[in-house]
């Protein structure tokens, strides 16, 4: 199957910040997404993002599927953002998520 | 618009008995998907519908667990007997057709003593 990659595993940012985090695929397939797990537990979608960039407030992602990697860029980081990032790959249905990327975002 | 709807949030359990778990999914969405998450193994799908017919069930730990769709509008996923190893947190998540974001709900945090 699908082995996905994220980078760094823990992240400790100063309130002010900036970051990238990153999602090594195994195989080219035509489906990224990165979600972030709140504090709470509950997963939300960031990005759709099968190829090029897109770009949302303080957040963007770029994916270049050719070499397998996505980055997602945390801009003026807020202690809000604080969390587990995590990319996910695979078919359309059939989702296989990375091991994610826990941000603490301190003042 | 509601999102994916989960009940219980939280159900704590002896070892033994029998767990339901339910998800209402946005309304619309005809792609239906149940995931555990755990510290050890993270977030793994189980099985997913479509159009109410299961797809791929080759998540599924083991015989104890099983899903159904009857209509639409509800998912359940029962597990008969439960045991302390299945102790996680089950999300369910949704997905419309021809797309392939999929929407998560809050999930369901078992317990099993």
């Amino acid at each position: 199957g699908i082995q996905v990659e994220q980078s760094p595993p823990d992240l400790i940012l100063q309130e002010g910040a900036n970051s990238t985090l990153r999602c090594n695929f195994s195989d080219s397939v035509n489906n990224l997404q990165w979600f972030h797990q709140n504090p709470w537990g509950q997963l939300i979608n960031l990005f759709y993002i099968p190829s090029g960039t897109k770009q949302n407030g303080r957040l963007s992602a770029t994916t270049v599927a050719t070499e397998r990697y996505s980055l997602l860029y945390i801009s003026s980081s807020q202690t809000t953002d604080s969390g587990v990032y995590f990319c996910a790959t695979g078919t359309a249905s059939k989702l296989t998520f990375g091991t994610g990327t826990r941000l603490q975002v301190t003042l | 618009d509601a999102g994916v709807i989960q009940s219980p949030r939280h159900e704590v359990t002896e070892m033994g008995q029998e767990v339901t778990l339910r998800c209402k999914p946005i309304s619309g969405h005809n792609s239906l998907f149940w995931y555990r998450q755990t510290m050890m193994r993270g977030l793994e799908l189980l099985i997913y519908f479509n159009n109410n017919v299961p797809i791929d069930d080759s998540g599924m730990p083991e015989d104890r667990f099983s899903a159904k769709m009857p209509n639409a509008s509800f998912s359940t996923l029962k597990i008969q007997p439960s045991e302390p190893r299945d102790s996680a947190v089950y999300f369910c998540a949704s997905k419309a057709g021809g797309t392939r974001e999929q929407y998560f709900g809050p999930g369901t945090r078992l317990t099993v003593t």
